[in-house]
């Protein structure tokens, strides 16, 4: 099973937008609505931001929000703020009972 | 609060073994099923394995398959990652993770270092 494909870095000015993909196969990504987002700063405990490709957890800002389009996943921060400055990572039901990891993606707020 | 205490990390020579603990509190531990996901230096999370509530039905990636074993006891609220043969590139912060009901992970620990190293 090979890891979902993220970007390894994306940047934005505190209140700008910024949107990651996740892009997989058939058989993971496009094949279940079942992607989620974690948010993880180093040292420190991941963190669910988003799952069901568009559901937020308790807690979560509405800043964050997910989407999909065939094989592609996406999560989109909007009016990004300095503590959204972590590494955020995708994931999704891959068949079989196994899951898939993307590959990670650094968000630096400028 | 549900708190996930992940130990047991260290330092190991190649070919070595482990046992890694994950300590459960603030929700009912015998009702979710558990996983264990490790994140390698420079690399991103990489799903290792899940225990369904009553432990009779296990998954591994196949990149530990027949190496790592998981167990958990429900008596002591604690999951556990039994790990052999230890390669160099199984170096990495191994977290455990408590699942939600919609293939996801709701809760995870800060996570324990293993070092395969000579």
């Amino acid at each position: 099973q090979s890891a979902l494909t993220q970007p390894p870095s994306a940047s934005g000015s505190p209140g700008q937008s910024v949107t990651i993909s996740c892009t997989g196969t058939s058989s993971d990504v496009g094949g279940y609505n079942y992607v989620s987002w974690y948010q993880h700063h180093p040292g420190k405990a991941p963190k669910l931001m988003i799952y069901e490709v568009s559901k937020r957890p308790s807690g979560v800002p509405d800043r964050f929000s997910g989407s999909k389009s065939g094989n592609t996943a996406s999560l989109t921060v909007s009016g990004l703020q300095a503590e959204d400055e972590a590494d955020y990572y995708c994931s999704s039901h891959a068949g079989s009972n196994h899951y898939v990891f993307g590959t990670g993606t650094k968000v630096t707020v400028l | 609060q549900v708190q996930l205490v992940e130990s047991g990390g260290g330092l190991v020579k190649p070919g070595g073994s482990l046992r890694l603990s994950c300590a459960a509190s603030g929700f009912t531990f015998s009702d979710y099923y558990m996983s264990w996901i490790r994140l390698a230096p420079g690399k991103g999370l990489e799903w290792i394995s899940y225990i369904i509530t009553s432990g009779s039905a296990i998954y591994y990636a196949d990149s530990v398959k027949g190496r790592f074993t998981i167990s958990r006891d429900n008596a002591k609220n604690a999951l556990y990652l039994q790990l052999n043969s230890l390669r160099a590139e199984d170096t990495a912060v191994y977290f455990c993770a408590k699942h939600s009901s919609s293939w996801s992970f709701d809760y995870w620990g800060q996570g324990t270092l293993v070092t395969v190293s000579s």
